[in-house]
C-alpha cells in the first residue's frame, strides 16, 4: 500500500492476556518507530528499528513489552500480561532512511484492556 | 534530555483569522523539526518538515519557521477554516545521524468556528 498500515485498528482484550500489534511500513522505508498515545496525552516513544535491528529500545515501559521486525518490513509489538494502564493508541511510523526525511504515521491501533 | 513544549494547549478562533502556534525545545542540537496534524481518533498527518539548516517551510496556507539557536518554531496558519480544527503536534529529532526518535510536544488543539 501507499501508506503505513497498522492492524488491527481496534483491539479489546482481557487483563492478563497477551496481544500482538502489527505495522506494515511504507515499502523501502528502513527506519520504523513505535509510539504510544494515552487518552488526552502526547506521544511517548517506545522503540526504533533501523532495518531489523533496534538501536533504541529506551522507551519500552517494562519487560512485558517487546518488538521485532523481520525482512526489513513488518514489525510486531507484543504486550504480555496486559494491564489496564496499557490501554492507549499505539502508533507506528516509518521513514525512508535514518536521515533527514519525513516520518509517516499509520492510523494506529486502539488497545483497550478490560 | 530533549523536552518539547507547545503553547497554547488549546486555541479557539473564528473563521478567517490568522494564527500562530508555538513550539519550543530545550536542546538546540536537532536534526530536523516536523509539524503534524492529528484529527480526533486518527493517526498523524505530516504537514511540514524543516531541516536544521533551514529557516522556514511553506505549504499552502501554512508556514513553519525554525530558530534553532533559541529553540523555537512557529506554525503560522493563514485565513483559518473550520476544516483546520485539529490537534497540531510539533516534533524534533536529535542530532545523532545514526537515527533517533522524534520527540513530541503535547500539542495545541485548535478549534475554528464558522
Amino acid at each position: 500500500g501507499a501508506g503505513v498500515s497498522q492492524s488491527p485498528s481496534n483491539k479489546v482484550t482481557e487483563k492478563g492476556k497477551d496481544v500482538e500489534l502489527r505495522c506494515d511500513p511504507i515499502s523501502g522505508h528502513t527506519a520504523l518507530y513505535w509510539y504510544r498515545q494515552r487518552l488526552g496525552q502526547g506521544l511517548e516513544f517506545l522503540i526504533y528499528f533501523q532495518g531489523n535491528s533496534a538501536p533504541d529500545k529506551s522507551g519500552l515501559p517494562s519487560d512485558r513489552f517487546s518488538a521485532e521486525r523481520t525482512g526489513e518490513s513488518v514489525s510486531t509489538l507484543t504486550i504480555q500480561r496486559t494491564q489496564q494502564e496499557d490501554s492507549a493508541v499505539y502508533l507506528c511510523a516509518s521513514r525512508l532512511t535514518p536521515g533527514g526525511t519525513e516520518a509517516f504515521f499509520g492510523q494506529g491501533t486502539r488497545l483497550t484492556v478490560v | 534530555k530533549q523536552e518539547v513544549t507547545q503553547i497554547p494547549a488549546a486555541l479557539s478562533v473564528p473563521e478567517g483569522e490568522n494564527l500562530v502556534l508555538n513550539c519550543s525545545f530545550t536542546d538546540s542540537a536537532i536534526y530536523n523539526l516536523q509539524w503534524f496534524r492529528q484529527d480526533p481518533g486518527k493517526g498523524l498527518t505530516s504537514l511540514l518538515l524543516i531541516q536544521s539548516s533551514q529557516r522556514e517551510q511553506t505549504s499552502g496556507r501554512l508556514n513553519a519557521s525554525l530558530d534553532k539557536s533559541s529553540g523555537r518554531s512557529t506554525l503560522y496558519i493563514a485565513a483559518s477554516q473550520p476544516g483546520d480544527s485539529a490537534t497540531y503536534l510539533c516534533a524534533v529529532r536529535g542530532g545523532n545521524q545514526a537515527g533517533t526518535a522524534l520527540i513530541f510536544g503535547k500539542g495545541t488543539t485548535l478549534s475554528v468556528s464558522s
